[in-house]
């Protein structure tokens, strides 16, 4: 199964842009890159998910490299509820499942 | 709109003993689901998966079994717990349809073997 690269941690203040990095080198062409974030103690959340193209929704925008090998999770207004574990993902369709392969993600503090 | 429960919340189990949880998805009918298994400051490992019921598929060998009873009903089982399934265990549904939809988490359960 193809597997990401991401920073253990990243600090960044409230109200400034964070940029996420992740590194999915092996992906396959039909592999999608999803973004999902941990709080504690609570299930993880969908943030937002891509193929090819650069996404945007009310959370975040998901830039994607051109050749697919690295895409970047961008918040633009960091604020204090933000503060979690974010995973880079990638989605592939097995045996007709979706199988979500989880790697130890990025932990983003905020600071006021 | 859909929902997912689990229960426990929280759960402390002796060595040894039997282990029963359960999870239910409401407002959706035939959905993808899964169990998934996070060790303490580790990111999450999938256990078992069920496309239907009566249908799962085991990710990783261990002492621990899963069963879907009814369509929107997944259970989590062991016979004897071992120290090492202590941890936080997580439900999740898909839709399905394309690999664009998400997959819902429950709020999980924090199982703790001593």
């Amino acid at each position: 199964d193809a597997k990401t690269t991401q920073p253990n941690s990243m600090e960044s203040n409230e109200e400034e842009p964070v940029h996420l990095p992740c590194n999915h080198s092996t992906i396959s062409g039909t592999d999608y890159i999803h973004w999902y974030r941990q709080l504690p103690s609570q299930g993880p959340e969908y943030v937002i998910h891509g193929l090819t193209s650069n996404v945007n929704n009310r959370m975040a925008s998901l830039a994607i490299a051109e050749d697919r090998k690295s895409s970047t999770l961008i918040l633009h207004r960091a604020t204090l509820r933000d503060a979690a574990v974010y995973y880079c993902i990638l989605s592939k369709i097995s045996g007709g499942y979706n199988k979500l392969i989880f790697g130890a993600g990025t932990r983003l503090a905020v600071h006021p | 709109s859909q929902t997912i429960h689990q229960w426990p919340a929280t759960l402390v189990q002796p060595v040894g003993s039997p282990l029963s949880l359960e999870c239910t998805v409401e407002g959706t009918s035939n959905p993808n689901l899964y169990w998934y298994r996070q060790a303490a400051g580790r990111g999450l490992q999938l256990l078992f998966y069920s496309v239907g019921i009566g249908q799962i598929s085991s990710e990783v060998p261990q002492n621990l079994s899963a069963s879907r009873p009814q369509d929107r009903q997944f259970i989590l089982s062991s016979k004897k717990l071992l120290l090492s399934d202590s941890g936080f265990y997580l439900c999740a549904w898909w839709p399905g349809g394309g690999q664009g939809n998400e997959q819902f988490f429950g709020p999980g359960t924090r199982l703790t073997v001593l």
